[in-house]
């Protein structure tokens, strides 16, 4: 158990909805990582936060939005959805704002776009 | 650009059969190199990190090694247990980590 907490575990939902992914980081990391997973694609680093500011941001589209609120635990808005958005979404977690620190992971949301 | 590649894509095992799977980078400036096992429908597992040429760590059947172009990721003796995709993954600038593909390893009993 690496200590992240996402949910949902599965999400399924319609072209054009909007969701909203939820991630709480390992006790004492002070920084969210969210990342997409899909076959075709790999793990694509999406944005990171430390300590509720935005620190790196990654191929986000501009349709998804993340925050990270005052107790750490992050959350990813997908609105607009598409078929392409269809994947397993990650958070993960890692002590510092330094990008050369391990990161440990939640078992994702898996999100099924129809 | 940064990039990460793994070889092979998939590799089958038999149980006690040993092998090495291969990582490799170009990235200005290594900043560290990263391990994860990745069980299906789960988040990555962090491994090791190796930060310069000639380093090794070793956790059970596994040892890792970095060279100044690539890392292999060493499975002695594997077990059923060991299947799963391997990860390696650079922290890049900006970007934070950049993933490779992944290697799907299968040890048969």
């Amino acid at each position: 158990d690496s200590g992240v907490t996402q949910t949902p575990k599965h999400l399924i939902t319609a072209t054009g909805q909007r969701v909203t992914l939820r991630c709480s980081p390992r006790s004492g990391d002070l920084s969210v990582y969210w990342y997409q997973q899909s076959l075709d694609q790999g793990l694509q680093f999406l944005i990171q936060y430390y300590n509720g500011e935005e620190r790196a941001k990654g191929n986000i589209l501009e349709r998804f939005s993340a925050q990270q609120f005052p107790d750490l635990h992050s959350e990813l808005n997908l609105s607009s959805l598409e078929l392409g958005d269809s994947a397993l979404y990650f958070c993960a977690s890692s002590v510092g704002s330094e990008d050369n620190s391990p990161l440990h992971f939640g078992n994702g949301t898996r999100l099924t776009v129809t | 650009e940064d990039q990460v590649t793994q070889s092979p894509e998939a590799l089958r095992l038999q149980e006690g059969e040993s092998s090495s799977l291969n990582c490799s980078y170009t990235v200005s400036g290594l900043r560290g190199l990263f391990w994860y096992r990745q069980d299906p429908g789960k988040g990555p597992e962090f491994l090791f990190t190796l930060y310069s040429a000639g380093e090794e760590k070793e956790k059970e059947r596994l040892k890792a090694t970095l060279t100044k172009k690539e890392s292999f990721l060493h499975i002695t003796a594997p077990k059923p247990e060991d299947s799963a995709t391997y990860l390696c993954a650079v922290p890049q600038y900006g970007q934070n980590f950049v993933f490779g593909p992944g290697t799907r390893l299968s040890v048969l009993p």
